[in-house]
């Protein structure tokens, strides 16, 4: 398994865009995505898209036209790009390795709390 | 926005044993495996089983998956105390062309 290690922005104004940045500890084998998921205070989790280690691109539908990711392989790490954020995006963002070949996350960041207030 | 139902708790007394459903259709988990994921208080998710009954290392044998059509469930044979969490299904939808959670359940021991 790997470690994943996030960070990022904790308070933004609506309009603002949210940007956050994983980076990943340990060795991963091809077959493996990057993932974003969120998780609004209290409730349940929402898949927010996933990018291959070659840049190849998913997104939830609901997000499609305001979410855009990035991978930097030399440095290990993936972004998270939500540009308009309004209130309903608060939530809690984690970063997750998705196995594409057998479709489960294994390894998951401890998790980002943005807030989006004015 | 799930578009895999579970119901919201579930509970049982240290020793019971507890079943969780996941209901999807056939795009999602009928035609894909299904993961869980226990998710603690205040902690990330972690992956409890995938491929719909096959659990990572370090995952108690007390847990079990399986799948009927579209539907699945995960069991808990002998609950703990530490047992006390969020549970998620989740697997790819092929109509949605993406990652699809499930309501979530609450466990109480």
């Amino acid at each position: 398994q790997v470690q994943l290690q996030q960070w990022g922005a904790g308070l933004l104004k609506p309009s603002e865009t949210l940007s956050l940045t994983c980076a990943v500890y340990g060795r991963s084998s091809s077959g493996y995505y990057w993932s974003w998921i969120r998780q609004p205070p209290g409730k349940g989790l929402e898949w927010i898209g996933e990018i291959s280690q070659s840049g190849s691109t998913n997104y939830s539908p609901s997000l499609r036209s305001r979410v855009s990711m990035s991978v930097d392989t030399s440095k290990n790490q993936f972004s998270l790009k939500l540009v308009s954020v309004t209130p309903a995006d608060t939530a809690m963002y984690f970063c997750a390795r998705y196995s594409g070949y057998e479709l489960f996350l294994d390894s998951w960041g401890r998790g980002a709390l943005v807030t989006v207030s004015s | 926005q799930s578009v895999l139902t579970q119901p919201p708790s579930a509970s049982g007394t240290p020793g019971q044993r507890v079943t969780i459903s996941c209901s999807g259709v056939y795009s999602n988990i009928g035609d894909n495996a299904v993961s869980w994921y226990q998710q603690l208080p205040g902690t990330a998710p972690k992956l409890l089983m995938y491929n719909t009954d096959r659990r990572p290392s370090g995952v108690p044998d007390r847990f079990s998956g399986s799948k009927s059509g579209t539907s699945a469930s995960l069991a808990i044979s002998g609950l703990q105390s530490e047992d006390e969490a969020d549970y998620y299904c989740a697997t790819w939808d092929d109509r949605l062309n993406g990652f699809v959670f499930g309501t979530g359940t609450e466990v109480t021991v």
